[in-house]
């Protein structure tokens, strides 16, 4: 099992840009997950969705992200235009249906907008 | 709001005693709790998962947990260095639909000193 796949590893990018963040769950995985992490408000859930449906999405900062998961296997995570204060490690996660699965975290995708 | 509580630390024990970690939680309806490891720069690992009341060991892991005081702990017997992360506990979030993704702590720093 290869785990969950992000890319990029690290993005760095001016003020204004748009950034894509990209992920690819575990085969069979019905969840997907959008995390970021940062040291003053920890791990905060972003969005997620069941068989490519977005849940919820009460998470998102505002309207600069989206995200969008058009097949089971591909998901990805948009924020334009960018701004300094979304510099933040961004995690996505996938399992297996909830209550009592485990979430199985990517490598991240540590983002630093200047 | 859905909340779980953790001590940021840093907690310093050293090597070869035990580390305590607690967690309280907010929601009297979560069913299963989860602790994460993450090293500084890496992704959260699963280590251990608790679901009834009472204790769970795995190796020198044990997880305990008291339902009635929402309440959730972590001992890491015979601490080693490789020890020394940030432990995130890890409850699911349920709305009328069912659950909703997990609700991380800020995580308790660890330091085990050699």
């Amino acid at each position: 099992d290869a785990g969950v796949i992000q890319s990029p590893r690290h993005e760095v990018t001016e003020m204004g840009q748009e950034v894509t963040l990209r992920c690819k769950p575990i085969s069979g995985h019905d969840y997907l997950f959008w995390y970021r992490q940062t040291m003053m408000r920890g791990l905060e859930l972003l969005i997620y969705f069941n068989n490519n449906v977005p849940i919820d999405d009460s998470g998102m900062p505002e309207d600069r992200f989206s995200a969008k998961m058009p097949n089971a296997s591909f998901s990805t995570l948009k924020i334009q235009p960018s701004e300094p204060r979304d510099s933040a490690v961004y995690f996505c996660a996938s399992s297996l249906p909830l209550d009592g699965s485990p979430l199985h975290f990517g490598n991240g995708t540590r983002l630093t907008v200047t | 709001q859905k909340e779980v509580e953790q001590n940021s630390g840093p907690l310093s024990v050293p090597e070869g005693a035990i580390a305590s970690l607690n967690c309280t939680y907010s929601d009297r309806g979560s069913q299963s709790f989860f602790w994460y490891r993450q090293y500084s720069g890496k992704s959260p690992e699963l280590i251990m998962s608790i679901y009834s009341n009472g204790d769970k060991e795995d190796g020198r892991f044990t997880a305990q947990l008291n339902k009635a005081s929402q309440y959730v702990s972590l001992l890491i017997r015979d601490s080693q260095p490789s020890d020394s992360a940030t432990y995130l506990c890890a409850v699911p979030m349920y709305s009328g639909g069912g659950a909703d993704g997990l609700t991380f702590g800020k995580g308790t720093h660890l330091i085990i000193q050699p």
